[in-house]
């Protein structure tokens, strides 16, 4: 099962919208509505901000969004703020027999 | 509130295995499988498998078959990830985390536990 394919970085100024895209395949993204985000700051465990493609936990501010399309899921920032410059991960439930299956990560910077 | 807390960081020869331990508190620990995840320095996350803790069935990354163990402890509200035959590559951070029911979603993860491989 290969990793999911992100962008390397992402980068926005303050107030900014960003998107970050995930692409997977027909045996993962593309069946199923099981993709979640995840923020990871540099030295500690990752945090969920997104599950099912486009709910967000209790707690994470409404300026994290999610969606899909066929193969590509995609989360996006807006109105950009310092303490969102992290690495994010997507994941995904597969069919394979590897149950979930990461991305390769994004590195969000905020000039 | 709801939490994970792993053991400390651990530094091992070639060869020799490793256990780690995380401990669940203020939640109901037998109603949430626990999954393990690792990550490589610099590197992105890895899953490597999971363990239901009400009845100890296990299910483990093909690539990790046969030098993974996971077992759990009802009465600590703890599971363990035991690695074998470990290599200079499982170097890595390894995190415990609990899938939240229908979601298929880690929603609370264990602090990490840093395991160095080094002869």
């Amino acid at each position: 099962q290969s990793a999911l394919t992100q962008p390397a970085s992402v980068s926005g100024s303050p107030g900014q919208s960003i998107t970050i895209s995930c692409t997977g395949t027909s045996s993962d993204v593309g069946i199923y509505n099981y993709v979640s985000w995840y923020q990871q700051h540099p030295g500690k465990a990752p945090k969920l901000v997104i599950y099912g493609v486009s709910n967000r936990p209790s707690g994470v501010s409404n300026r994290f969004s999610g969606s899909k399309s066929g193969n590509t899921a995609s989360l996006t920032i807006s109105g950009l703020q310092a303490e969102d410059e992290a690495d994010y991960y997507c994941s995904s439930y597969t069919s394979s027999n590897t149950p979930y299956v990461f991305g390769t990560g994004t590195q969000v910077t905020v000039l | 509130q709801e939490q994970l807390v792993q053991s400390g960081a651990e530094v091992k020869k070639p060869g020799a295995s490793v256990k780690v331990s995380c401990k669940a508190s203020e939640y109901s620990f037998t109603n949430y499988y626990m999954h393990w995840v690792r990550q490589a320095p610099g590197q992105g996350l890895e899953w490597m498998g999971v363990i239901n803790p009400n009845s100890g069935t296990t299910g483990y990354a093909q690539k990790f078959q046969g030098r993974v163990t996971m077992t759990r402890d009802t009465s600590t509200s703890t599971v363990n990830m035991e690695l074998s035959s470990l290599r200079s590559e499982d170097t890595a951070v390894y995190y415990c985390t609990r899938r939240s029911p229908g979601h298929y979603s880690f929603d609370c993860w264990g602090q990490g536990t840093l395991v160095t491989v080094s002869s």
